[in-house]
């Protein structure tokens, strides 16, 4: 069966510090990846997707970027946090290529920016 | 652009009723909606899916209606236990660029 594992779960860091979120994903090969952003009583926003590996689209301008280096794995980071960084990042991947899917989620992020 | 909203305030519903759970979107109607559920600090978990062209959808005590005139998903609860309360959210997936448009959710409370 497919898993999803994302880390670390929970995170303080100081504005100006670097930031690497891991997400990896088991038992299913050539995912569409995606990294999620939730701040309290608003949607989900995406923040990047990826087909595969070095693929990466960007839905949002920011100090975020996001990386692809394998297959199953996908990356984000951030070279100096600011303050509105803060909030639950979530990665989730896709069974189907395209629409008619449903996404599956790792357990979450929580980021705090001090 | 698509606007999706869901009721901001938590629903408070008696242990044994049914919970109704209301999505609207604006402008064009997406190629399927989905609804999730997410408990506090998880990530959301896939519930159900509907297509446009489909006016119900059920899994056990679950049930999701469709209807494109309204521009309006609704997602009942029948027999509703404590267990059930969550966070739901709908999420609408316009048929291409592999993006789902998220609701803010609404939070279910059902009481013994």
């Amino acid at each position: 069966s497919q898993t999803i594992h994302q880390w670390p779960a929970t995170l303080v860091q100081p504005v100006g510090s670097p930031l690497s979120l891991e997400c990896t994903v088991e038992g299913t090969s050539n995912p569409n990846l995606y990294w999620y952003r939730q701040a309290a009583g608003r949607g989900l926003q995406l923040l990047f997707y990826s087909v595969g590996i070095g693929q990466i689209s960007s839905e949002v301008p920011q100090n975020l970027s996001a990386s692809r280096p394998q297959d199953r794995q996908f990356i984000l980071s951030s070279k100096k946090l600011l303050l509105s960084d803060s909030g639950f990042y979530l990665c989730a991947w896709i069974g189907l290529a395209g629409s008619a899917g449903e996404l599956f989620f790792g357990e979450g992020s929580r980021l705090t920016v001090l | 652009s698509q606007k999706i909203e869901q009721n901001s305030e938590a629903l408070n519903i008696q242990e044994g009723k049914t919970a109704t759970l209301t999505c609207n979107y604006t402008n064009y109607s997406p190629a399927y909606l989905q609804w999730y559920r997410q408990d506090p600090g998880r990530g959301p978990v896939f519930l159900l899916l509907i297509r446009e062209n489909e006016k119900e959808k059920r899994k056990e005590r679950l049930k999701v209606t469709f209807d494109t005139t309204l521009k309006q998903s609704l997602f009942h609860i029948t027999a509703s236990q404590p267990a059930d309360s969550a966070t739901y959210l709908c999420a609408l997936d316009m048929g291409s660029n592999y993006q789902l448009i998220w609701g803010a959710g609404t939070k279910l409370i059902i009481k013994p």
